[in-house]
């Protein structure tokens, strides 16, 4: 079985400062892992996707997350946060493109 | 707007009462997904097309869930003798198996479903 787990509910970071969204994943075979993030009243937007490729993987609007096998992590970082950062972001875990497991998500909170 | 539409945006209604909501995919996607997502929570797999051909469905929640492609383009979620639980948030999202590489779903907007 496949899942994720998103280690935080919640951040909070001041703007300008650096954002660190936690995810570990589990699957029994090579997985595709994602990023989305959903803005109020907003459809999810795709952040980023790892396919096995290279393991640092970047994103739109500056994010980045780094696939570590050993540690079953899939971390999402962004340098400096903006104000327009403010949003639910979802860890996603997908083995099969047709069985896509998200996480609880983690709602990030960006003080001015 | 060439993206994922879904209507109605909002839907209310009483139990009991029968709901359908539409999602029409990305013109050129062949594969098109329906999700639940409650409060607090990611979204949850219900169903999927490719084209026409309803592929996988043992995950609706109960047999009061159905879904249709006739045509392979829009597609509806049916919701017979609502329940309060069924309250939630309905996305759809759609893709395209013919590009290289991992297929990326794309969503829409959602429709939030209130049964009072």
């Amino acid at each position: 079985a496949q899942s994720v787990t998103q280690l935080d509910s919640h951040v909070s970071v001041s703007e300008g400062t650096p954002v660190l969204l936690r995810c570990n994943y589990s699957s029994s075979y090579s997985p595709s892992l994602f990023w989305y993030v959903q803005h109020p009243n907003k459809g999810l937007q795709l952040l980023l996707k790892y396919t096995s490729a290279a393991t640092l993987v970047k994103g739109i609007n500056g994010f980045e997350a780094e696939f570590k096998k050993s540690e079953t992590s899939f971390h999402l970082t962004k340098p400096s946060a903006h104000m327009s950062d403010a949003a639910e972001y979802f860890c996603v875990v997908s083995v099969d493109n047709n069985d896509m497991r998200f996480g609880a998500g983690t709602r990030l909170t960006v003080k001015p | 707007d060439t993206g994922v539409s879904q209507n109605p945006r909002h839907k209310i209604t009483k139990r009991g009462q029968n709901v359908t909501f539409r999602c029409d995919p990305i013109s050129e996607h062949n594969r098109l997904y329906w999700y639940r997502q409650t409060l607090g929570q990611g979204p949850e797999f219900l169903t999927y097309f490719q084209n026409e051909a309803q592929l996988e469905k043992s995950r609706l929640l109960s047999d009061r869930f159905s879904a249709e492609r006739p045509k392979g383009s829009f597609s509806t979620l049916e919701i017979q003798r609502t329940e309060q639980g069924d309250s939630a948030m309905y996305l759809c999202a759609s893709s395209s198996n013919r590009a290289t590489g991992t297929d990326t779903q794309y969503f829409g907007p959602g429709t939030r479903l209130t049964v009072l």
